[in-house]
C-alpha cells in the first residue's frame, strides 16, 4: 500500500522568502510523484511530476522538487514567493505503469500563505 | 488543452435524496476517477473506471455508485444522501497511467 505525508498542514512565508512544502512517501514498488496546487474555488493543476527521469524536477511557476529514494522524500520548493503562490499544496504517489491505471494516494495537503 | 467538465459547481440536497455528479472529459482519456476532498483529508478516490462500462472501487466507496456508459463521461451517484456526503467532489481523467486532469470541482451540501 502506498501512502504520502505532508509534513505541515499550513506554512507561511514572507513575499521573497523561500518556500519549502515537505512530502514524504511510502511505496513497495518504484512511484511516479507528483506535486499538485489548488487556488480558491478551483480544480487541481500539476505543478511537477517525478517518473523517473532526472531526480530534480522543475515545474511551472518556479517550482521545483528532488525526488530522494534514500529518504523517501519529494519536497517542493520555490527559491523566491510571490503572492500569487498562495494556494493549497498536494502531493500524490501512484505506481509507476502495471495495472495501477495511474491511481494516486494523496497527502493531506498543505495551505500556503505568503505575506507582504 | 485537457478539459474536463463538472455538471454543478454548488449544489444542494435533502437528506434522502438521490444525487447525480457528472463529469465529462474531452480528451479520449481511458480512465476516469472520482475523489471526495475534506479540509485535513487531502483527496480520498470513491471511484475509478478504466474503459466504458468498467468500474472499481477506491478507497471509500461506501454511499456511492458509478456509471460509465459512455467513454467520456463517468457519473458519480449518492443513491441516499446523507449529511456526512458533505463534501467537494473533484472529477479527473488520464490517459494510461500519466498525469490526471482535474475538473473545478462540485461542493455538495447535504442538509
Amino acid at each position: 500500500a502506498q501512502s504520502v505525508t505532508q509534513l505541515g498542514s499550513h506554512v507561511s512565508v514572507s513575499e521573497g522568502a523561500l518556500v519549502l512544502l515537505r512530502c514524504n512517501y511510502s511505496s513497495s514498488v518504484p512511484p511516479y510523484l507528483f506535486w499538485y496546487v489548488q487556488y480558491p474555488n478551483q480544480g487541481l493543476q500539476l505543478l511537477l511530476k517525478y517518473t523517473s527521469a532526472a531526480t530534480l524536477v522543475k515545474g511551472i511557476n518556479g517550482f521545483e522538487a528532488e525526488f530522494k529514494k534514500s529518504e523517501t522524500s519529494f519536497h517542493l520548493t520555490k527559491p523566491s514567493a510571490h503572492m500569487s503562490d498562495a494556494a493549497e499544496y498536494f502531493c500524490a504517489v501512484s505506481e509507476a505503469g502495471g495495472t495501477s491505471y495511474g491511481k494516486l494516494t494523496f497527502g493531506q495537503g498543505t495551505i500556503l500563505t505568503v505575506h507582504p | 488543452d485537457v478539459k474536463v467538465t463538472q455538471s454543478s459547481r454548488y449544489l444542494v440536497k435533502r437528506t434522502g435524496e438521490k444525487v447525480f455528479l457528472e463529469c465529462v472529459q474531452d480528451m479520449d482519456h481511458e480512465n476516469m476517477f472520482w475523489y471526495r476532498q475534506d479540509p485535513g483529508l487531502g483527496l480520498r478516490l470513491i471511484y475509478f473506471s478504466y474503459d466504458v462500462k468498467m468500474k472499481e472501487k477506491g478507497d471509500i466507496p461506501e454511499g456511492y455508485s458509478v456509471s460509465r456508459e459512455k467513454k467520456e463521461r463517468f457519473s458519480l451517484i449518492l443513491e441516499s444522501a446523507s449529511t456526512n456526503q458533505t463534501s467537494m467532489y473533484l472529477c479527473a481523467s488520464s490517459f494510461a497511467s500519466e498525469t490526471q486532469y482535474f475538473g473545478p470541482g462540485t461542493r455538495l451540501l447535504v442538509l
